[in-house]
């Protein structure tokens, strides 16, 4: 398997453009969850997904987040408008069947709002 | 308010030596513990978990130990190797999703 994948790997934009990060994660693997790390905060949890269906977004920092997951293989973390604030690495994750298995990560999206 | 914290930021280690990274948890629901390794540019690998019902585990140079009443849970690696020179995060969970502390920057210096 190819494992978690994620794009774009870096991505430069301006403040007040839409942002928006993708995710593929591991086939078979029932839950999904998006982070964001940052040196202050370290890794949050922003939302996860289980069989599609988001069941916490309380990690979501503002309304100008918003994540979906329209199938098994694919979930989209939308940002808009961007600010700097929101500069951090997002990783995208998978497990198989329970919260508390192993969690496989993608490499991650560098984001970096001017 | 922080429910998993790795107090030490970095770690600096003689090759060979042994390294102990240490990690405290204020949930006292969490029964469930697992270590991440993280190199630049990617994303945080499984390295090892315990269960609470354990008060240790080992894979290879890798061991986890598990103080339940202290609240504090520690990784050994033995020996350290240069490539083992990673940041290295500490999670838990109590049958939710993980928690992750802010992770150690551990460098073994050849």
């Amino acid at each position: 398997d190819a494992g978690v994948i994620q794009s774009p790997r870096h991505e430069v934009t301006e403040m007040g453009q839409e942002v928006t990060l993708r995710c593929k994660p591991i086939s078979g693997h029932d839950y999904l969850f998006w982070y964001r790390q940052t040196m202050m905060r370290g890794l949050e949890l922003l939302i996860y997904f289980n069989n599609n269906v988001p069941i916490d977004d309380s990690g979501m920092p503002e309304d100008r987040f918003s994540a979906k997951m329209p199938n098994a293989s694919f979930s989209t973390l939308k940002i808009q408008p961007s600010e700097p604030r929101d500069s951090a690495v997002y990783f995208c994750a998978s497990s198989l069947r329970h919260l508390q298995e192993t969690q496989y990560f993608g490499p991650g999206t560098r984001l970096l709002v001017l | 308010d922080q429910q998993v914290k790795q107090n030490s930021p970095s770690l600096s280690v003689q090759e060979g030596r042994i390294s102990i990274l240490n990690c405290d948890y204020t949930n006292s629901m969490f029964d469930y513990f697992l270590w991440y390794k993280k190199y630049p540019a990617e994303g945080p690998t499984f390295l090892i978990s315990i269960s609470s019902i354990k008060d240790k585990n080992e894979d290879g140079r890798f061991t986890v130990f598990l103080n339940k009443s202290a609240k504090h849970l520690s990784l050994h690696i033995v020996p350290s190797q240069p490539g083992d020179s990673a940041v290295y995060f500490c999670a838990a969970s109590a049958r939710t999703p993980l928690v992750f502390g802010k992770g150690t920057r551990l460098s073994v210096i050849a």
